[in-house]
């Protein structure tokens, strides 16, 4: 599969911590990015981080990538109720604008 | 913009019927997708469109299963002879056709099958 794997399957933590979570992939990829999910509705576009990029910040968010170990990570500082979502990072390994998604990490933020 | 849409937002169905779901994508995005996801699943690659041309069916999917998107427009994706397994959610996304466009991905058709 050229799906890229999330771990942890899923985390919960104490609004105002930071959230961490990880993906792993198989093949060579361009771009990878990370999406949201909440419960029962479609996927929204996070943050898109290139081949050639380390890290990347969008707000709270905090995106890096080592193509040399074919992983990312998303961080989430100063958690909220509200980031209670699961998280999926995507990847197109053929650059076909063909993208396959791992099975997420379920982010649970408690008040 | 008003963003992609699918309808219906919730089908059920009995085993063995035909069900046909509808996606419109935002109005200038030539590249349409279809992805299906169950329960504590990621969402799992279909088919995809760039205009009214199919690049892709998974070869996952069955024959039951074919998709349509007459004039580069919306799509719809049409199951025959339903099974318990096809009861999932049931995603529609689009995008511009260039490397390291994002999807934008629609609300779902939720599909029980009796």
């Amino acid at each position: 599969s050229q799906q890229g794997e999330e771990d942890p399957q899923a985390l919960s933590i104490q609004e105002g911590e930071n959230a961490t979570m990880n993906c792993s992939y198989k093949t060579s990829i361009n771009n990878l990015q990370w999406y949201r999910q909440n419960s029962g509705r479609g996927l929204v576009h996070l943050i898109l981080i290139r081949s050639n990029e380390r890290e990347k910040h969008s707000g709270r968010l905090r995106v890096t990538l080592d193509t040399s170990k074919k992983s990312s990570s998303l961080l989430i500082t100063a958690s909220r109720a509200a980031d209670t979502a699961s998280y999926f990072c995507a990847t197109d390994p053929y650059n076909f604008n063909k993208f396959y998604f791992g099975s997420g990490t379920k982010l649970n933020v408690k008040p | 913009d008003t963003g992609v849409s699918q309808d219906p937002r919730h089908k059920i169905t009995k085993r063995g019927q035909n069900v046909t779901f509808r996606c419109d994508p935002i109005s200038e995005h030539n590249r349409l997708y279809w992805y299906r996801q169950t329960l504590g699943q990621g969402p799992e690659f279909l088919t995809y469109f760039q205009n009214e041309a199919q690049l892709e069916k998974s070869r996952l999917l069955s024959d039951r299963f074919s998709a349509e998107r007459p004039k580069g427009s919306f799509s719809t994706l049409e199951i025959q002879r339903t099974e318990q397994g096809d009861s999932a959610m049931y995603l529609c996304a689009s995008s511009l056709d260039a490397l390291g466009e994002k999807l934008f991905f629609g609300s779902g058709t939720q599909l029980s099958v009796l």
